[in-house]
């Protein structure tokens, strides 16, 4: 079955870099993209990018450009997304989460907290 | 950037009852881009519904969407106990996504 499997937790002080990884399995990777949602605590979902497992290209949500950096690595099936110059307000639940055909999230990975904390 | 309202925040029901949560576009979305999610606290969020109508794989029938353009439902026909969580929309346009504040269903 179709599985993506996160890193786990993190711990960052402000201003520092976070990698989280997304390895998939079940399906052909170059097939669809990935794309990245976050979830403060107690807040909602809030859509990051996403990037094509056939050829890279990327989209990055506007408040987070020039911060973001979504890249693959098609020989392990493996996604990643590195934030940088990290911020309290950062904190959060970061979840990868397959694009489907009809540009639905599915399935999602288990989610990755990363602290941003002094 | 297409804005996504959901209502109401939160919907206080029985089992048993029926839920109907809205969402409300900006503008016009396309209907095969429209999906539904449920969380439960500590959970990674579930595809509901795609294309706003059809059932992902393994969701019982009581979960049914509708809508078009800017007007979005999902209705949940008899509230079970494990039904009580927060309901999501998402829309896809243009290369981006965005979601729904969401709707929290919550036992009376």
């Amino acid at each position: 079955q179709v599985q993506l499997v996160q890193s786990g937790p993190e711990v960052k002080k402000p201003g520092a870099s976070v990698k989280v990884s997304c390895k998939t399995s079940g399906y052909s990777f170059d097939t669809f993209a990935i794309g990245w949602v976050r979830q403060a605590p107690g807040q909602g979902l809030e859509w990051m990018g996403w990037i094509s497992g056939y050829n890279g290209n990327t989209h990055y949500a506007q408040k987070l450009q020039g911060r973001v950096t979504m890249t693959t690595d098609t020989s392990t099936s493996t996604a990643y997304m590195e934030l940088r110059s990290l911020r309290s307000d950062d904190t959060a639940v970061y979840y990868c989460a397959r694009v489907a055909a009809l540009a639905e999230f599915d399935p999602w990975g288990q989610g990755t907290l990363v602290t941003v904390s002094s | 950037e297409i804005v996504l309202t959901q209502s109401p925040g939160i919907l206080s029901l029985s089992p048993g009852e029926r839920a109907t949560l809205s969402c409300r576009a900006s503008e016009s979305v396309s209907s095969s881009f429209l999906a539904w999610y449920q969380q439960k606290p500590g959970q990674a969020p579930r595809l509901l519904i795609y294309a706003a109508s059809s059932r992902a794989t393994g969701i019982p029938d009581r979960f049914s969407g509708s809508g078009s353009g800017t007007d979005f439902t999902l209705t949940i026909s008899r509230l079970e106990p494990e039904d009580f969580a927060v309901y999501y929309c998402q829309q896809y346009g243009s290369s981006l996504f965005t979601f729904g504040p969401g709707t929290k269903v919550d036992i009376k």
